[in-house]
Parts: structure tokens; sequence; C-alpha cells
């Protein structure tokens, strides 16, 4: 079966644009996390979802970025007015079942943003 | 709250064997242990839960002390394939909620 897919694979975008990066999860699975990943640093959590609920989005780094989950699948993180601080790998994972923390999370291939 | 990485780096000849450590300042309710490889995205390798139960490949041992806040991953006679940086994520409670925070990595290198 498929796994988690991330689209773009790469952005390179001026600063001050918005952007949206797009994660598609596993079929069925519930829970959906976001992460920053930025070189040579571990994983950054920003939000998670269960189902189209996001019961923890404390890790959204300032008020230009927002998620949002439709349909209990495919999720869109947006970064407005992007600042070359924001360039990073951004990670998205899935879980099967009620989420939370104690399941294994599969990870998506990342969107690459660059900053200019 | 970030967990702490032991080593940093290693660097093995295949055949040898290493450990990871991973300790946090505050209680855990399970640890989580994955593998990145250099551009690609980190894959599952294990998770440790409060009370004993693991979940996990069967060639990756690891242990969960609970009462000193610390898990160790031990890879044994490590293979060429072991390569890339390994990352623990800690649940911890955080008010009336519970968190993973991610440790920034081990890089481990397997060399012939």
């Amino acid at each position: 079966g498929a796994g988690v897919s991330q689209s773009p694979s790469n952005k390179v975008t001026e600063k001050g644009k918005d952007v949206e990066l797009r994660c598609d999860p596993i079929s069925g699975h519930t829970a959906l996390y976001w992460y920053r990943q930025s070189l040579g640093q571990g994983l950054e959590f920003l939000i998670y979802f269960q189902g189209n609920s996001a019961p923890d989005k404390s890790g959204l780094p300032s008020d230009r970025f927002s998620a949002e989950r439709t349909g209990g699948s495919v999720s869109t993180l947006t970064i407005q007015r992007t600042q070359q601080e924001d360039s990073a790998v951004y990670l998205c994972a899935s879980s099967p079942r009620r989420g939370g923390y104690q399941e294994t999370q599969y990870f998506g291939p990342g969107t690459r943003l660059l900053v200019l | 709250q970030q967990p702490v990485q032991s080593p940093q780096a290693v660097i093995l000849r295949e055949g040898e064997d290493a450990v990871i450590n991973c300790s946090s300042s505050k209680a855990l309710y399970s640890v989580h242990w994955y593998r990145q490889k250099h551009g690609e995205a980190p894959v599952f390798l294990m998770i440790l839960l409060k009370g004993g139960e693991q979940k996990g490949h069967e060639k990756i041992s690891a242990s969960f002390n609970e009462k000193k806040q610390q898990s160790s991953l031990y890879l044994t006679a490590s293979q060429l394939s072991y390569s890339g940086t390994y990352f623990c994520g800690t649940e911890t409670r955080a008010g009336n909620n519970r968190k993973l925070i991610w440790g920034l990595g081990t890089s481990l290198a397997v060399n012939p």
C-alpha cells in the first residue's frame, strides 16, 4: 500500500511569500503529525491532528504558521509571509488508530523549503 | 525538556557493537527510537512503554529504565545498513497533556 506522501518535494520561495505544504497520510490513519527539521537538527514538533481536530498545536512557532485537515485525510500546512529562518525540511507522519504518542509514526519523505 | 542523547556521534567497523543513550529530566510514559538516513524520512525502530511493553523490530533491542528516566538502544554486530542518525523521542506530561519531544540525534557511521 502507499505510504505517506508529501508535496511538493522541494519548494523555493522568496521572503514574504506564502507557501502551502501538503500531506497525504496512509489511508485509514486517524492521527497526523507535522514536524520541522532544520539542517543537522532533530525533529521539532509543530502540530498533531486526531481526525480533523488538532488537540495539540503548541509547536507552531508563530501565528504565521497554520494547518488544517479535511475529511480526516489530507492536511495542509500554511506558512504566511515566509522568513529565511523558515527554511527547513517539513515532515509529516501518520499513525493508525487513536493517535496520542504511543503508536508507530510513519513518516513521509518531507518537503524541503528554501526561503531566499 | 528535550531529551539528551549520547554519544553525539559514533564510528564503528562492521561487526562492532554500540549503545546509544537517551535521558530525560522528566518522568517518561514512553520512549521512541527512529533511524534516519541522509535525505530520507525517519523510520520506526522501537517504542518502549511505561510498564515494560515494547513494540519494535526483532533485531533491535532496547531498554527503558523508568526510575532513571533513561533508555538505551543496543546495536550489536553492526552492519553497513545501520549507518544513519538515531533519534529518541520521549513522551512526557505537560500540564494535563502529554507531549512527544525529540532529541537531537546520534550519528552512527559503520565502515567496512
